[in-house]
């Protein structure tokens, strides 16, 4: 099974506009973190926002925003007031078996296909 | 602080021949984490060093192979390249112990090789 699906190939938003970015993963580890990356076409990857699964409140990060269903397993990236300088791809990842604070912290990041947002002027 | 650094940015190579490419972490960071991009499979990770040591291995075959120093820098290596070893190339660092989730992986620019 896969485990973080990212089920949209691309996305169109008109600027200024909001526009959510579905992703849904799959662990059976109480200890995970979930990350958004934007990746503009120079390759590098951004880091955007995480939430970790013990977090109770969802994160956000200026125009960002985490809408994290535990029970769903959903962790959908909000994008508010979009720019042109948001289209990108955008990939959702996760990182199991993971506590803050502690040693031997495993690193390995799974991701999902990526999602193409397209912003519009 | 600097950032991940990867060298070189761009690599044409031809079928058969191997390549290296370089790492440098952040510094104070220990684990080193290597992924291939490409349009087909997306995102696959690699492998991850941890002082001097291979942690965690990816699915893919021996031709991929790494290593890492005593300054934490890593080295991965590919041998025999084929076509659809042309991918983008990325490395990411992170800190033994995550204080906050932003402690996460700090990725480098990536490095494009080109196989013809």
């Amino acid at each position: 099974a896969q485990k973080i699906t990212q089920t949209q190939p691309g996305m169109f938003v008109q600027e200024k506009e909001a526009v959510t970015l579905d992703c849904t993963y799959d662990t059976s580890d109480p200890s995970y973190g979930l990350f958004w990356y934007k990746q503009p076409s120079s390759g590098e990857m951004i880091f955007l926002i995480y939430q970790g699964s013990y977090d109770q409140q969802n994160a956000t990060e200026g125009r960002y925003s985490l809408n994290f269903q535990k029970a769903r397993k959903s962790a959908n990236l909000v994008i508010s007031a979009s720019q042109l300088g948001d289209s990108a791809m955008y990939f959702c990842a996760m990182r199991e078996g993971v506590t803050l604070r502690t040693t031997g912290a495993n690193s390995k990041l799974t991701f999902g296909k990526g999602i193409t947002l397209s912003v519009r002027p | 602080k600097a950032g991940v650094t990867q060298t070189p940015r761009y690599l044409i190579k031809t079928r058969g021949q191997q390549v290296t490419l370089s790492c440098s972490p952040i510094s104070g960071h220990r684990s080193v984490s290597w992924y291939q991009q490409t349009p087909g499979q997306g995102l696959q990770f690699l492998f991850e060093y941890f002082s001097e040591t291979q942690r965690n291995k990816g699915n893919f075959p021996g031709r991929f192979s790494g290593r890492q120093f005593s300054n934490s820098r890593s080295e991965m290596n590919v041998s025999t390249l084929e076509l659809g070893d042309s991918a983008l190339y990325l490395c990411a660092s992170s800190p033994e112990v995550l204080d906050t989730w932003t402690d996460t992986q700090y990725f480098g620019p990536g490095t494009r090789l080109t196989v013809l």
